[in-house]
């Protein structure tokens, strides 16, 4: 069964950098055909798409966030990460890492989110 | 602000049944039928009730149902039940290729 974790800091300093990352159990992420992802959800808001990954490493980003953010993956261990640089406070939210698969432009599976506060 | 327009709010009673709306514009929904929409309980992740428009998980009840007319995509949940009370969130692949979200309907069970 597919399972996803995010992980990493759950407190960032204005201006510093986001870095997160999605530990995938269940499936091989390179013998996937479907991409990975993440998203955000301000609290209280709705959701948004940050981007995409896929296991050779070619990535979809949000025009929005762009020039901020950098995206991995390291099929060696399973993983991909984020990271957003000059994070403000806009920048807090609950951050999930997703699969867009075996459905087209559908999130099948989650993880459990991390809730990531800029502030200092 | 989100590229689909959903109502902040809906309610129905229990074994009733309700629609949801998700407004866009043709660019945001494209020349696909690429329509999903997601539940989210509070304090956990979003799941997927329905894909392509119109198509269920294994596993979702077929008390949920989607459709798509024009700009305008719809979830029916019928015979309301109480956890059935959550957010619902439409997202759609548009026409430049990006997926985006509506901002979510609260459904309020009464």
């Amino acid at each position: 069964q597919l399972q996803l974790q995010e992980s990493g800091p759950g407190l960032v300093k204005p201006s510093g950098t986001l870095s997160l990352t999605c530990t995938v159990s269940g499936v091989s992420i390179a013998s996937s055909t479907y991409y990975w992802g993440w998203l955000r959800q301000p609290p209280g808001k709705g959701l948004q798409l940050i981007g995409l990954i896929y296991y050779s490493g070619r990535t979809s980003e949000n025009p929005s966030l762009k020039r901020r953010l950098a995206m991995s993956v390291d099929t060696s261990q399973n993983q991909f990460s984020l990271r957003l640089t000059s994070v403000t406070a806009a920048d807090t939210a609950v951050y999930y890492c997703a699969y867009m698969g075996p459905y087209v432009a559908s999130f099948s599976s989650w993880g459990q989110g991390i809730l990531v506060t800029v502030s200092s | 602000q989100s590229a689909l327009t959903q109502p902040p709010s809906a309610s129905g009673s229990l074994g009733q049944s309700v629609t949801l709306s998700c407004t866009g514009t043709s660019s945001d929904f494209g020349d696909y039928n690429y329509v999903s929409w997601y539940q989210q309980h509070p304090g956990k992740a979003p799941k997927l009730i329905i894909y392509e428009v119109t198509k269920r998980p294994s596993g979702v009840p077929d008390r949920f149902s989607g459709s798509k007319s024009g700009n305008r995509a719809s979830l029916t949940v019928s015979g309301l039940q109480a956890e059935d009370d959550a957010d619902y969130y439409c997202s759609s692949l548009a026409g430049n290729k990006d997926l985006v979200f509506g901002g979510g309907t609260k459904l309020t069970v009464l």
